[in-house]
């Protein structure tokens, strides 16, 4: 059972560049997330999608895209990274209901030089 | 809007100490709460959660119970061990609401 899976696990990039990360979970999650995690910070939300077609901004959406593929896979896009954008991104999927957990995947670690 | 408040960080404690880390939370509706660890080079994993008002989750020798009234929900463990050192993250859904997290708790156990 993969879970939620992310590619990919270590990216460089320089100024201006641009790149997808992508996501997949496998256990029909209605609804998926991106965070990211600065170091010594909590998690900040980019961007939500409640349910296949839809896509809400969090608290930091800007610099970021992102695409609701279909109800397994939610990418996000940097189309022009800047160094702020260093961080690990974390993808997360969970049901819809309330009582229910998320499950994260393991991480993109992304530097911006 | 909801939201988590938890006590800021690091917590510094031996081996065998007995372990808190303070959650409060505002919330519309009535949320689950979750505790989350991150360990070191990894994604967060669930550590326990509670529903409902009153419920006691536990997982690995933690412990919180759902607090209505003080709308609380802290960690505790009777006996912490250096394996334990991470960061722990308290959040909270309601409904079809996405998940609200803290912004985490590191603890550092030395031997």
């Amino acid at each position: 059972n993969a879970g939620v899976t992310q590619t990919p696990k270590f990216q460089v990039l320089k100024t201006g560049q641009s790149m997808t990360l992508q996501c997949a979970q496998d256990m029909n999650h209605n609804s998926m997330y991106w965070y990211r995690q600065d170091p010594g910070m909590g998690l900040r939300l980019i961007y939500y999608s409640a349910s296949e077609g839809t896509t809400d901004k969090g608290e930091v959406p800007n610099g970021y895209n992102v695409s609701r593929l279909n109800k397994r896979e939610f990418s996000l896009r940097l189309e022009s990274a800047a160094p702020s954008q260093t961080s690990v991104y974390f993808c997360a999927s969970s049901d819809y209901r309330g009582d229910t957990e998320a499950f994260f995947g393991q991480g993109t670690r992304l530097t911006v030089v | 809007g909801n939201s988590v408040t938890q006590m800021e960080g690091p917590v510094t404690l031996s081996e065998e100490a007995f372990l808190t880390i303070n959650c409060t939370y505002t919330a519309t509706g009535y949320p689950s709460l979750f505790w989350y660890v991150q360990y070191p080079g990894e994604g967060l994993q669930l550590l326990l959660k509670a529903t409902k008002a009153d419920d006691k989750g536990s997982n690995k020798g933690f412990e919180a119970t759902y607090r209505k009234e003080t709308t609380s929900f802290h960690l505790e463990k009777g006996s912490v061990q250096v394996s334990d050192s991470a960061v722990y993250f308290c959040a909270l859904k309601t409904g079809f609401q996405k998940l609200v997290f803290g912004t985490g708790t590191r603890l550092l156990v030395s031997p």
